[in-house]
Parts: C-alpha cells; sequence; structure tokens
C-alpha cells in the first residue's frame, strides 16, 4: 500500500532563511508526487508536481522540490521564504484508481511558521 | 481560471440529522473526490467518482454516501450524522492519471 511520511510536524523559519520540507514516500512503482499548500480556511493549492523526467521541478511561488529514487524522498525547498509562506503543507503520493484518476495518498502535514 | 465550490462553508447539525454536502466543478473533469481532512491525520478519501453515476469507495466510506447524478455536480450524504463525523470536508476534481487534482474551499461541519 502507498504511504507518505512528513516527520516535521511544525517548523519555524525566519523570513527570509531558506526553507527544506521533508516528505518520504512508499510506493511498489515510479511514482507521480505533489505537494500542495493550505492557508487558514482554505482549501489545497498545488504548488508543484513530479510525474516523470527531470527529477528537479520547478513550482509556484518560487518553490522546488527534487525527487531522489534511492531515498524514497520528495523534499520541498525554496531559497528565501516570505512571511506569506506561512501555511500548512501536504506531500501527496499519487496511484491509480479505478476509472483512470490519481488516488492521492496524503502525508499527515506540516505547519510551517514564519518568523518576521 | 479552474474551480471547485462547496455549497457551504460552515455547517452545523444536530446528530441524527441527514447532511447533504454539495461539489460542483466548472472544468468538465471526469473524476471528483471527497475527502475528510482531521488534525494529525491529514485528508483521507472517502469516496470518488470516475464518471456519472459510478462511485467507488475510498479509505473511509462507512456512514457516508454519495450521489453522482450530473458530470458536475458530486454530493457526499450522511445519512445520520454522528458526533465523530465532526470535520472539514474537502471536494476535488481531477481529469485522469496524468493530472493534478483541483480542491474546493472546504466545509467545516460541526455535528452537536
Amino acid at each position: 500500500a502507498q504511504s507518505v511520511t512528513q516527520p516535521d510536524i511544525h517548523i519555524t523559519v525566519s523570513e527570509g532563511a531558506s526553507l527544506e520540507l521533508r516528505c518520504n514516500y512508499s510506493y511498489g512503482a515510479t511514482p507521480y508526487l505533489f505537494w500542495y499548500v493550505q492557508s487558514p480556511g482554505q482549501g489545497l493549492q498545488l504548488l508543484l508536481k513530479y510525474f516523470s523526467g527531470d527529477t528537479l521541478v520547478q513550482g509556484i511561488k518560487g518553490f522546488e522540490a527534487e525527487f531522489k529514487r534511492s531515498q524514497s524522498s520528495f523534499n520541498l525547498r525554496k531559497p528565501s521564504v516570505h512571511w506569506s509562506d506561512a501555511a500548512e503543507y501536504f506531500c501527496a503520493v499519487g496511484g491509480w484508481l479505478t476509472g483512470g484518476g490519481n488516488k492521492l495518498t496524503f502525508g499527515t502535514g506540516t505547519q510551517l511558521k514564519v518568523e518576521l | 481560471d479552474v474551480k471547485v465550490t462547496q455549497s457551504s462553508r460552515y455547517l452545523v447539525k444536530r446528530t441524527g440529522e441527514k447532511v447533504f454536502l454539495e461539489c460542483v466543478q466548472d472544468m468538465d473533469h471526469e473524476n471528483m473526490f471527497w475527502y475528510r481532512q482531521d488534525p494529525g491525520l491529514g485528508l483521507r478519501l472517502i469516496y470518488f467518482s470516475y464518471d456519472v453515476k459510478m462511485k467507488e469507495k475510498g479509505d473511509i466510506p462507512e456512514g457516508y454516501s454519495v450521489s453522482r447524478e450530473k458530470k458536475e455536480r458530486f454530493s457526499l450524504i450522511l445519512e445520520s450524522a454522528s458526533t465523530n463525523q465532526t470535520s472539514m470536508y474537502l471536494c476535488a476534481s481531477d481529469a485522469g492519471r496524468r493530472h493534478e487534482q483541483y480542491f474546493g474551499p472546504g466545509t467545516r461541519l460541526t455535528v452537536t
């Protein structure tokens, strides 16, 4: 069965500092991987996705993630955090569903706090 | 701009009531999903639908049912609401396997 682990429940960084959020997955084949962000009281917004090809993927808002098959990881990074990045971040792995959709399995999320 | 809308942002219901949560997408997506989100548990799939009138159980279907009579609309039904169904409910849709899911803003349901 597919699973996702986000080992950090809370992370606090200073504005302008770099950020790395960790994500480890378990999946039997080449995974489809996603990072979503959720601002307070809002739905989830896609930051970036990996399906195949270049293992370093660029997303919106200056985020990037690197797929490392040998480590079963898909860590999210940003070189310089802005106060507006404070939110909850979810990593997800996509498996097969009847009818051809993605069965997304989510991690438990990492809450990011940004200190000014 | 793609959009998934949910009928209510906040809902308060009493134990035993029948509850309907509505979701509409305007992207002509084949697949639609209902999740519940609880602190420390992330998002868990309740039901999904890959076509009109087609539905499949997700990981936690107990106590829920769904209806999809039109392609753009996917309803989640709590036949007899219970306090352990107090949660945030998120609807999503996607265009298929190699596409991301788009999420609605969520409905925070409280059952008293």
